[in-house]
């Protein structure tokens, strides 16, 4: 079953805005990890953050986790029209390591 | 970095046929590694759990007579869809854990598996 709730489900911004989007789960984690993927493409890896962080930072995204909320967001600062794609939360579990447990996903378009 | 290939990236079949889907990690080992499958415009779904050496686990409600995996080295895993029917269709992705404790796991590019 699906772990995680994204929202939103699309978002449409133009260049040089930031973007949020934010991720929920249910079960105790290890980590929780942000994934891209362009249309039809496989997965790249953006950001791990582990279960006793709270906020990690990587060039222009910044993922803030908090336990407690079971919840997660990834902000995009500066966008570019080539962070158009899909991006991915996913939870590795405590009991099930390895099998990541993916959220539904938010479409990011950024328009030049 | 870590990487998976991942091949054929797409692949066309009649019902009724068989299809591999090879996942290889280049330039690590790796005992495990994980298949899902995307259906379009929806997120990635845990399949199974691919081990080297032994037999893969499966997630609830994935048939395993149907989606036959073999992982017989640290560097090669393979996905077999049998006897194909058009519901079949879909992307599937294998993906590995190569890197450090900061590090996600490495995907393959996936395969667009179409089934006419």
């Amino acid at each position: 079953s699906q772990q995680g709730e994204e929202d939103p489900q699309a978002l449409s911004i133009q260049e040089g805005e930031n973007a949020t989007m934010n991720c929920s789960y249910k079960t105790s984690i290890n980590n929780l990890q942000w994934y891209r993927q362009n249309s039809g493409r496989g997965l790249v890896h953006l950001i791990l953050i582990r279960s006793n962080e709270r906020e990690k930072h990587s060039g222009r995204l910044r993922v803030t986790l908090d336990t407690s909320k079971k919840s997660s967001s990834l902000l995009i600062t500066a966008s570019r029209a080539a962070d158009t794609a899909s991006y991915f939360c996913a939870t590795d579990a405590t009991d099930s390591w390895g099998k990541l447990q993916f959220g539904a996903g938010t479409q990011v378009v950024v328009t030049p | 970095g870590a990487v998976v290939s991942q091949h054929p990236s797409r692949v066309i079949c009649k019902s009724g046929t068989s299809v591999k889907i090879e996942c290889r990690s280049l330039d690590f080992q790796a005992t495990t590694m994980f298949w899902y499958r995307q259906f379009p415009k929806q997120s990635l779904m845990l399949m199974a759990t691919s081990n080297e050496g032994s037999k893969a686990t499966y997630e609830q409600g994935v048939e395993k007579d149907k989606f036959l995996i073999n992982h017989a080295s640290l560097t090669l895993s393979t996905l077999t869809v049998t006897s194909a029917h058009p519901e079949d269709s879909s992307f599937y992705i294998c993906s590995a854990h190569g890197g450090g404790k900061d590090y996600g796991y490495t995907f393959g590019s996936g395969t667009r598996l179409t089934v006419v």
